[in-house]
């Protein structure tokens, strides 16, 4: 595997299940990113971390809640969501936290909360 | 507040040129990107402008002007596979970074 992968690319949860997307990069890059994308909207900023500590949380519900094990890894744990979470969610990893170099993007998760 | 506008949606003919717009308004500047998404997939890099003028890449460009906070990506000989979404992203002066909204590129045969 190459660049970074997430999985599942598709899920569909009800708004009192538990799940949990997964995010790995094999750049060996120290800062990964969780973004949220709706349609015709910017991407959001979720959470930031660099080497596995969280450095960024921008005003995200409880009900979304990151981990990160070690620098490749990165976990987002999700329950009891609403239906305006549906979304593609990305992780993203970069050489470090400074925002002048580039992301690399995984393909996302599209997400379906009914 | 900081803002990114650019078109929502723009229409080109494959062998023709296109020009995507983006004007930024943020506290400070420390670069501009433009990344390419195809539907379902991942944003890829494509440029990043720090300083005025154009750069060239291949069939792509990208041009800045600091003073008028504006750039653009322009698209040479456009070929069916460049339909997708071209991102705007400007890194401000706390390094944080502003996103567009995006512009969703259609290309006609």
């Amino acid at each position: 595997e190459t660049g970074v992968t997430q999985t599942p690319r598709h899920l569909v949860m009800g708004m009192t299940n538990k799940k949990s997307l997964k995010c790995e990069q094999h750049l060996g890059h120290n800062a990964m990113y969780w973004y949220k994308q709706s349609a015709k909207k910017p991407l959001e900023l979720m959470f930031v971390y660099s080497l596995e500590e969280r450095v960024e949380n921008n005003s995200v519900p409880s009900r979304f809640s990151p981990e990160c094990p070690n620098s490749s890894h990165l976990f987002l744990h999700l329950h009891t969501l609403q239906p305006e979470d549906s979304a593609l969610y990305l992780c993203a990893s970069s050489q470090t936290l400074d925002r002048t170099y580039e992301q690399y993007f995984g393909p996302g998760t599209r997400l379906t909360v009914t | 507040g900081q803002n990114i506008d650019q078109p929502t949606e723009m229409t080109a003919t494959e062998g023709a040129i296109v020009q995507i717009n983006c004007t930024y308004q943020t506290s400070g500047f420390n670069g501009l990107f433009w990344y390419q998404q195809h539907a379902g997939e991942a944003p890829t890099f494509l440029s990043y402008n720090v300083l005025d003028g154009l750069e060239e890449k291949g069939r792509f460009s990208s041009f800045l002007s600091r003073s008028k906070g504006y750039s653009y990506l322009l698209l040479k000989e456009l070929q069916m596979k460049d339909s997708a979404s071209y991102l705007c992203a400007v890194t401000d002066s706390n390094y944080q970074l502003i996103w567009g909204a995006g512009t969703k590129l259609i290309i006609k045969p």
